[in-house]
């Protein structure tokens, strides 16, 4: 079965320093990796995706994610974080035979000025 | 592009009534929606799948009559929510798939949500 943690429920970091958001995963064959970001009372916006290619995925306000496959990690990645970023953050992976996705718990992220 | 949208953003209504949320996606034809049902701080459950022109497939534990889902269009799905009682008040969410050169390419877009509450 398909799965993916995300073992920090919250992260806390200042203004200007680099964040990390954690996601690893369990899938049976070939990953296909998802952030997502939700802001209060607000849907999921899509942040970028892992299909194929380069481990090191570029996608939306600066963020970027690196799938690692020896560590089974999606972590994402942002050099300089914005207290704009504060937010909850899901990782998720699809399952291709149904197409739904299988969110992890998310990650709230909080930036501080 | 990939805008998703749901009306309303925001329902209140009286226990025993019947809700109907609206999921449209704007620019662009999604064969695909889901719906998913969203506690406070929590994750994301999926209710079901809707697929145009057919029945929609419901996950383990959701009740389809209460639940009911119809996607009549390549651009619209409804969720009607029957019988509301003070349990189902929950953030609503849905979400359409646009469709890549490969499956794999596929990309799920959510719509903002809705927030319904029965009193």
């Amino acid at each position: 079965a398909q799965s993916v943690a995300q073992p920090e429920d919250q992260v806390n970091v200042a203004e200007g320093n680099p964040l990390t958001v954690k996601c690893t995963y369990s899938v049976s064959g070939n990953p296909y990796l998802f952030w997502y970001v939700q802001y209060p009372n607000r849907g999921l916006q899509f942040l970028l995706k892992y299909i194929t290619g380069d481990n090191l995925v570029k996608g939306s306000y600066g963020f970027e994610a690196e799938f690692n496959k020896s560590q089974t990690s999606f972590h994402l990645k942002k050099p300089s974080a914005l207290v704009s970023d504060s937010a909850l953050y899901f990782c998720a992976v699809r399952d291709i035979s149904t197409d739904k996705l299988i969110f992890g718990t998310g990650t709230r992220l909080q930036v501080f000025p | 592009g990939a805008v998703v949208s749901q009306h309303p953003s925001w329902v209140i209504c009286k226990s025993g009534t019947s809700v109907k949320i609206e999921c449209r996606s704007l620019d662009f034809q999604a064969t695909t929606m889901f719906w998913y049902r969203q506690f406070p701080k929590q994750s994301l459950m999926l209710m079901a799948t809707s697929n145009e022109g057919s029945k929609a497939t419901y996950e383990q534990g959701v009740e389809k009559d209460k639940f009911l889902i119809n996607h009549a269009s390549l651009t619209l799905s409804t969720l009607t929510v029957t019988s509301a009682h003070p349990e189902d008040s929950s953030f609503y969410i849905c979400s359409a798939i646009i469709r890549g050169r490969l499956p794999y390419t596929d990309t799920q877009y959510f719509g903002p949500g809705t927030r319904l509450t029965v009193l």
